[in-house]
């Protein structure tokens, strides 16, 4: 069966610390990848997509992610977090078969302390 | 984009009863999903509202407990029945539209927290 793995669940930075935050799947076929963010109080929002093309995704609010087939991965990266990236960070995977069915990661609570 | 709202926002149910969460899209879409979040878990797929026929349901979610409806291309409903404490989550709407690759961007509302005591 498919699955998502966030391998960081709780995470605190310092401002302008760089944030990386891995993001594992198992599936062999073509994938489409997202990363999704809540801020607290607020519903998930999408911060980027990767379809096919460039494996490096620029998404808003200066995050990028990569993604990198032989791995299996695509991890969020941000060079310098604020305090307003305080969120929880959700991982997503879909199959390209039309089935539109997302696969979540367990997420990842990112805390940045001013 | 999609503006989605869901009603009611949150709720405390008796044990034994039922609720019914709606959603409602500002257009019409191709594709309406219903997650459930559970306390510190991820996002989980109920089922997939379909217009004008019965919902898709997921493995371990059946029809009798999460009865779904989707009168039009806009709106959907999902009653959690006999609710127990387990059923204490957060509810989720989602959309996507279209069919090209885009279509798989999902759009969320902002969920109902349910709590059942």
């Amino acid at each position: 069966a498919q699955s998502v793995s966030q391998h960081n669940h709780h995470v605190i930075l310092s401002e302008a610390a760089s944030l990386e935050l891995g993001c594992n799947y198992s599936y062999g076929g073509t994938v489409n990848l997202f990363w999704y963010v809540q801020y607290p109080g607020q519903h998930l929002q999408l911060l980027l997509k990767y379809f096919s093309g460039d494996p490096l995704v620029k998404g808003i609010k200066g995050f990028e992610a990569e993604f990198i087939k032989s791995k299996f991965s695509f991890n969020l990266r941000k060079p310098s977090v604020q305090w307003s990236d305080t969120a929880e960070y959700f991982c997503a995977v879909t199959t390209t078969s039309g089935t539109y069915k997302y696969i979540f990661g367990t997420g990842t609570r990112l805390k940045v302390l001013a | 984009s999609a503006v989605i709202s869901q009603k009611p926002s949150r709720d405390i149910c008796q044990r034994g009863t039922s609720l019914t969460i709606q959603c409602q899209v500002d257009s019409q879409v191709t594709m309406m999903f219903w997650y459930r979040q559970q306390p510190g878990q991820s996002l989980t797929l109920i089922a997939t509202a379909n217009q004008g026929s019965e919902a898709t349901y997921e493995s371990g979610f059946v029809i009798d407990k999460f009865p779904i409806s989707r009168p039009n291309l806009t709106f959907s409903t999902l009653t959690v029945s006999n609710m127990s404490p387990e059923d204490s989550s957060i509810y989720l709407c989602s959309v996507t539209r279209g069919v090209t690759s885009s279509s798989y961007e999902q759009y969320f509302g902002p969920g109902t927290r349910l709590t059942v005591t």
